[in-house]
């Protein structure tokens, strides 16, 4: 089975501290993704990345920024911590870029 | 780019077929449907996907009308650990677009 892992279930942090959220797949995915989700919104598209050092903007890139160092490890940062930046985060991973996502449990961030 | 609607809840009785509808009428012939639920407080789970023809699964089938427009997930016995959120997806390309779902209660 795919394995897709994040570092934090629940996570809070106040406004305008610099925020790493990681992600790591055990699957050699080649693709990785950053979504939130907010009641009455669904999920949105934050980076994906489909090689290690490349990645791609989604819906909602503005205030966060990504990193993928080594294909295994897709980490979401969030530079300055604002408070409209309060949601469940998810990230997937999938084999290929058309193929299905497999999702991690998500990380529930508060900023304070 | 094709979005989805679905009801925002159902329910459905323990042991009994639970059948979520999703409509899709502007989706092109080349985007899959698929379906994920989310149980609460956990990330999505995938089901199942399909293009044109139906599709079955040990968890579930999914009925796609002959006309593309619209689909209807089908769980065959639901048992309670089956309450969740459906959420049907029409993937464009390497983007999922996740709608608000239906948020399926199972009861006793």
């Amino acid at each position: 089975d795919v394995k897709v892992t994040q570092s934090s279930r629940y996570l809070v942090k106040r406004t305008g501290e610099k925020v790493f959220l990681e992600c790591v797949q055990d699957m050699d995915h080649e693709n990785m993704f950053w979504y939130r989700q907010d009641p009455g919104l669904g999920l949105r598209l934050i980076y994906f990345s489909y090689d290690v050092k490349m990645k791609e903007k989604g819906d909602i890139p503005e205030g966060y920024s990504v990193s993928r160092e080594k294909k295994e490890r897709f980490s979401l940062i969030l530079e300055s911590a604002s408070t409209n930046q309060t949601s469940m985060y998810l990230c997937a991973s999938s084999p290929d870029v058309t193929d299905t996502q497999y999702f991690g449990p998500g990380t529930r961030l508060t900023v304070l | 780019d094709a979005k989805t609607t679905q009801p925002p809840s159902m329910d459905c009785a323990e042991g009994r077929a639970a059948n979520l509808p999703c409509n899709h009428s502007t989706i092109s012939g080349n985007e899959y449907v698929y379906w994920y639920r989310q149980i609460h407080s956990q990330g999505p789970q995938y089901i199942i996907h399909g293009l044109k023809n139906n599709e079955t699964n040990e968890m579930a089938s999914l009925i796609i009308t002959e006309d593309r427009k619209s689909s209807t997930l089908i769980l065959p016995h639901a048992t309670l650990r089956d309450t969740a959120v459906y959420y049907c997806i029409v993937r464009t390309g390497n983007q999922f677009y996740f709608g608000t779902g239906t948020s399926l209660t199972v009861i006793p």
